[in-house]
């Protein structure tokens, strides 16, 4: 079992729709979880940045920590056509600064 | 947000041939450094973490040999790829860590293309 499954994808959405990404993992000792963007031959883009459990919103995004299931979700609201990308979720924790990333979700919003 | 910078960002070269990629992180100082290694659609692999002034750690199924991490100040480590072959071709990501407080964060840099033929 990997440590962070990620579906991905593709998700293809209409502009405007709320989009619902997500990352289910296995290890408890994780306590930080990001969100990265990442376009087409570029470097990830951290977008957001949650210790521990609890929502944390900015702009048109929020992300979600469910701990007790071991489950972290990214919402965006009124999606635009810029927002398509990969989504990648990065898990930290234990004794180590290592980020574990998921496999990351291709996200395309149509016109 | 923090500001990592990669040099060169593509490099085409021939088999047997060796590559040096910078990575600066170039408004903070980071004591620790990541190589990660990027094949198409697929995610970040993490091959090593470099500490300044100390040998890297390299994960496993990574050749230390083969992939020479150098992280000579608080602002610059090096990838060195040896020999380099064309399944070493792929895309080279380095992430500089930044301790601020409670608020620990990795920022990235944009990347180096490599291409070996």
């Amino acid at each position: 079992q990997k440590e962070v499954e990620q579906d991905p994808g593709p998700l293809s959405v209409p502009e405007g729709a709320i989009v619902s990404l997500n990352c289910t993992y296995s290890n408890s000792a994780f306590q930080y979880f990001m969100w990265y963007r990442q376009y087409s031959r570029k470097g990830p883009e951290l977008l957001m940045y949650t210790y521990s459990s609890g929502n944390k919103e900015d702009g048109r995004f929020t992300a979600q920590v469910d701990k007790s299931s071991k489950y972290i979700s990214l919402f965006i609201r009124d999606s635009q056509p810029s927002d398509s990308a990969t989504y990648l979720c990065a898990l930290r924790g234990g004794a180590t600064n290592k980020l574990i990333f998921g496999t990351g979700t291709l996200l395309a919003v149509q016109p | 947000g923090a500001v990592v910078s990669q040099h060169p960002s593509w490099v085409i070269c021939k088999s047997g041939t060796s590559v040096k990629i910078e990575c600066r992180s170039l408004d903070f100082q980071a004591t620790t450094m990541f190589w990660y290694r990027q094949f198409p659609k697929q995610s970040l692999m993490l091959m090593a973490t470099s500490n300044e002034g100390s040998k890297a750690t390299y994960e496993q199924g990574v050749e230390k040999d083969k992939f020479l991490i150098n992280h000579a100040s608080l602002t610059l480590s090096t990838l060195t790829v040896t020999s380099a072959h064309p399944e070493d071709s792929s895309f080279y990501i380095c992430s500089a860590f930044r301790a601020s407080g409670g608020n620990n964060e990795q920022f990235f840099g944009p990347g180096t293309r490599l291409t070996v033929l």
